[in-house]
């Protein structure tokens, strides 16, 4: 199993909708979870940090994370044009306190 | 401002000649790390470092050397690029090993 995981799309979402994006870890005892937006050339940029379970809102951001499913989700509320980009899902591995990146998922926003 | 700084943005050489791509922060962070990333394969480390005169391998560290004499700098060497180093470079540091990261501009890089 890959240490993290996102599908990689395109996931194509209409504006104004609820995009919702995944991703799986495999380090049961990862603590620090990052999402980052990344548009196409540009650098990635973070948007979200979680460490509990449960919800943190930011915004029209929401990150949920379920550490015994393992599971950390990202969901962009009143999707705009200007969401569209690849967001990379990142993991703080408990074993070595080294991040690993996913290969990010591309969203893309319908106008 | 807080920010990472890469130069240059984009580099064009050709095989064998060496080149250093420059990477500085103002945040006085101890951790900093580059990366490569490439199409369907994400971003790879390359090489980190935990601090002053303190560096390590990363996932794809052939091919490339580092140093880190002072806080703020962290270059990347290429001794003799070869074309599969054709890539999109990004440093990046980090008040600790394991918290947010913050990314330079990037560096794209074409070896001919």
């Amino acid at each position: 199993q890959k240490e993290v995981e996102q599908n990689s799309g395109p996931l194509s979402v209409p504006e104004g909708a609820i995009a919702s994006l995944n991703c799986t870890y495999s380090d049961r005892g990862s603590q620090s979870f990052f999402w980052y937006r990344q548009y196409s050339g540009k650098s990635p940029e973070l948007i979200m940090s979680i460490y509990s379970n449960g919800d943190k809102e930011d915004g029209r951001f929401t990150a949920q994370l379920n550490k015994a499913s393992q599971y950390v989700s990202l969901l962009i509320r009143d999707s705009q044009p200007s969401d569209s980009a690849t967001y990379l899902c990142a993991v703080e591995l408990n074993r070595d306190d080294k991040i690993i990146f996913g290969k990010g998922t591309r969203l893309h926003i319908l106008p | 401002e807080a920010q990472v700084t890469q130069n240059p943005r984009y580099l064009i050489t050709v095989t064998g000649k060496k080149l250093t791509v420059t990477c500085s922060q103002n945040m006085n962070h101890e951790y900093m790390s580059w990366y490569r990333q490439d199409p369907g394969l994400g971003l790879r480390q390359i090489y980190y470092s935990m601090n002053v005169e303190v560096t390590d391998k990363g996932d794809v560290p052939e091919g490339y050397k580092v140093s880190r004499k002072e806080k703020r700098n962290f270059p990347l060497i290429l001794e003799s690029p070869s074309p599969n180093q054709t890539s999109l470079y990004f440093c990046a540091s980090s008040h600790r090993e394991g918290t947010e990261a913050f990314f330079g501009q990037g560096t794209r890089l074409t070896v001919v």
